[in-house]
C-alpha cells in the first residue's frame, strides 16, 4: 500500500523567511497530492493540491512542486507570517478513491 | 455555508457508557468521513459514506458504529470504549464525484475514555 514520508518533523523560521516541507510517496499510481494545515484546536484545512499531470502550482505565498520520477512533492511558503504557524500534513491518493494517505506532519513555527 | 459542524466539542465517557458523536454539513456533499487523530499524529481513516451508503470500513472495532441518516448528517455511535480510544474524532465531507479530493474537516470531538 501507499506510504508517505514527510520531513522535517519540526521547522522554525523567522518571519519573512521561506519554509519548505518535503514529502516522498511510494505508490507510483498515486496522482493526487493535497496539503492540509491544522491549527491548534481545529480540523485540517486544505491549502493547496496538485494532480500528477502538473509539475507546479502556486497560490499567492504558497506553492507546491511535484517530481513524479523521484516521487517527491514539496510545499513552499514564502514571506512567512506568524499566522502560518501550524502543523502541515501532506497526503497522497489515487484519483477517485476514498482513501487519502497522510504524511506524519510538520510543525511549523514562525517567530516574529 | 462551507462548514462541517461537529458536536460535542469535548466528551468524557466511561468504558460502560454509550454516547454518540454528530456531524452536519450543508454543502451538498455526498461523501462523508470519520477520521481518528491521536496527539501529534496524522488523521487515520475509519469510515467513508458515499451517497449515504457505507463504502469503506477500515477494520474498525465494532464498538464504533457509524450511521448516515441522510445526506447532511453523519453519526458515530460509541459503546464499551477503551482508554486507548481516547483521541480527536474528525468528520469530513467532499463532493462525491471527487471522493477524497478537497476534504472539508470539522473541528472535531475531543474524546476521553476513563
Amino acid at each position: 500500500g501507499e506510504n508517505v514520508e514527510q520531513h522535517p518533523s519540526t521547522l522554525s523560521v523567522q518571519e519573512g523567511d521561506s519554509a519548505v516541507i518535503k514529502c516522498t510517496y511510494s505508490d507510483s499510481a498515486s496522482n493526487y497530492f493535497p496539503w492540509y494545515k491544522q491549527e491548534l484546536g481545529k480540523g485540517p484545512q486544505l491549502i493547496i493540491d496538485i494532480r500528477s499531470n502538473v509539475g507546479e502550482k502556486k497560490d499567492q505565498r504558497i506553492a507546491v512542486t511535484l517530481n513524479k520520477t523521484a516521487k517527491h512533492f514539496s510545499l513552499h511558503i514564502t514571506e512567512t507570517q506568524p499566522e502560518d504557524s501550524a502543523v502541515y500534513f501532506c497526503a497522497a491518493s489515487r484519483y477517485n478513491t476514498d482513501k487519502l494517505i497522510f504524511g506524519t506532519g510538520t510543525r511549523l513555527q514562525v517567530f516574529p | 455555508d462551507t462548514e462541517v459542524t461537529q458536536t460535542p466539542k469535548h466528551l468524557v465517557m466511561g468504558m460502560t457508557n454509550k454516547k454518540s458523536l454528530k456531524c452536519e454539513q450543508h454543502m451538498g456533499h455526498r461523501a462523508m468521513y470519520w477520521y481518528k487523530q491521536k496527539a501529534k499524529k496524522p488523521p487515520e481513516l475509519m469510515f467513508v459514506y458515499s451517497y449515504e451508503k457505507l463504502s469503506i470500513n477500515e477494520s474498525v472495532p465494532s464498538r464504533f458504529s457509524p450511521e448516515c441518516p441522510n445526506s447532511s448528517l453523519l453519526n458515530l455511535h460509541l459503546h464499551a470504549l477503551q482508554p486507548e480510544d481516547s483521541a480527536l474524532y474528525l468528520c469530513a465531507s467532499s463532493q462525491s464525484g471527487t471522493k477524497n479530493e478537497k476534504l472539508f474537516f470539522g473541528s472535531g470531538t475531543q474524546l476521553s475514555v476513563l
